[in-house]
Formats: structure tokens, sequence, C-alpha cells
């Protein structure tokens, strides 16, 4: 069965303190791996697209990476507008359904 | 631009009413869905639009109908829904069923 897990499923941070979220997959064949971000009351933000095992993307603290079992999003030197939900997606092959499945999102919380 | 539209932001409705929740985007995708998630949870799916053609719909109850009268704008039209229907309601474009989806700000929807 097709499946996404994130953890932690909550992170408390202090300002600076550099971490990684955790998104493991099982799908019968993976053709795009997607990280948003969520602030409370509002609509996902798109951040990544991650489609091969190896690549990397990055955007201004935030880098993520993919293997074939699992993906991170690092947090390097957090500040306390990086808090937020961050969920992971998955969209398997043959993809062209457009059906995202979903991880239950780490909720990173960032003190100053 | 990236930026899909939802009005209104807001909805408060009672379980005799008829209404409507609104969706736009000006990007040229082809795919547009429709969302629903509820507190602490993952955005799940209710409908997906390929080429303003239903192609997926997730055994929602028949009190939810969408519609897409143009590439540009979806609609989802409510009626006799119940308490628990009430959540975030999201729309999503994206280029294809391939890639990733740009999310709207979502309309919260109370049912009393």
């Amino acid at each position: 069965e097709d499946q996404v897990t994130q953890s932690p499923e909550a992170l408390r941070l202090q300002e600076g303190e550099s971490s990684s979220l955790n998104c493991s997959y099982t799908v019968s064949g993976l053709r795009g791996l997607f990280w948003y971000r969520q602030d409370p009351g509002k609509g996902p933000e798109f951040l990544f697209t991650l489609y091969s095992a190896g690549e990397e993307k990055e955007k201004e603290r935030l880098k993520a990476t993919l293997t074939k079992k699992e993906s991170f999003l690092h947090i390097t030197a957090p500040k306390p507008e990086d808090s937020a939900t961050y969920l992971c997606a998955v969209l398997r092959t043959p993809g062209n359904t457009g059906k995202l499945i979903f991880g239950q999102g780490t909720t990173l919380q960032v003190k100053p | 631009d990236t930026e899909v539209t939802q009005t209104p932001k807001h909805l408060v409705m009672g379980m005799t009413n008829k209404k409507s929740l609104k969706c736009e985007q000006h990007m040229g995708h082809r795919a547009m869905y429709w969302y629903k998630q509820k507190a602490k949870k993952p955005p799940e799916l209710m409908f997906v639009y390929s080429y303003e053609k239903l192609s997926i719909n997730e055994s929602v109850p028949s009190r939810f109908s969408p519609e897409c009268p143009n590439s540009s704008l979806l609609n989802l039209h409510l009626h006799a829904l119940q308490p628990e229907d009430s959540a975030l309601y999201l729309c999503a474009s994206s280029q294809s069923g391939q890639v990733e989806q740009y999310f709207g700000p979502g309309t919260r929807l109370t049912v009393t």
C-alpha cells in the first residue's frame, strides 16, 4: 500500500539551531516528491519538487534532498518566521492523475 | 505568477442552504483540484478536473457538486451539508497531473 510518513510530528528549535525533517515513502513507483509549507488557516505553499534519487533543491534556509526511500528537508539557522507545518507529498507512477499522497506533516516551532 | 484565488474566504451556512465556492487561476494550468482539510490533518483530495473534464471523484457525497465552466474557473456547489463538513476547502491547479500543484488560500466553511 502506498504510504508517506513524516517525522517528527512536532519539532521545537531555538533560533539558529539547524535540524532536518524526514519524509519516508513506500510507493510502487515514484513520479515526484513535493514539499509544501502551510501556515495556520492558509493554503499550502509550494516549496520544492524532487524527481530522482540524489537530487537536491535549495531555497534560502531550506534544502531538500531525495533518496530511493526518503526525503529530508534541512533547515539551516532557522528564524521564527520559519515556524509552520511542512507537508510532504508524493505522486506515484503512472503519474498523470495528479493524485497526491500526503504525509501527516511536521509542525515546526522556532523560538527566538 | 503562481496565484490561485478563492472566494469567499469565510462562509457560514445552515444545513438547508445552497452555496457555492469559487476558484480561479490564470496560469494556463489544465488540471484543477478540490481538497478538504480538517484541523491538524493533511489535505484530502475530493475532485480532479483535467482539461475541464472530471477525471477523479474520490467517492465524495452528492451534497458536494463540482463544476468547471472553463479552463480558468472551478466551482464547488454545496447543498444540504452536515456539521461534519465544516473544514478548510482548498482549490489547487497544476500544469498537468504530473507536476507540482499550486494551492489557493482556502475557504473556511462552517456548517451550523
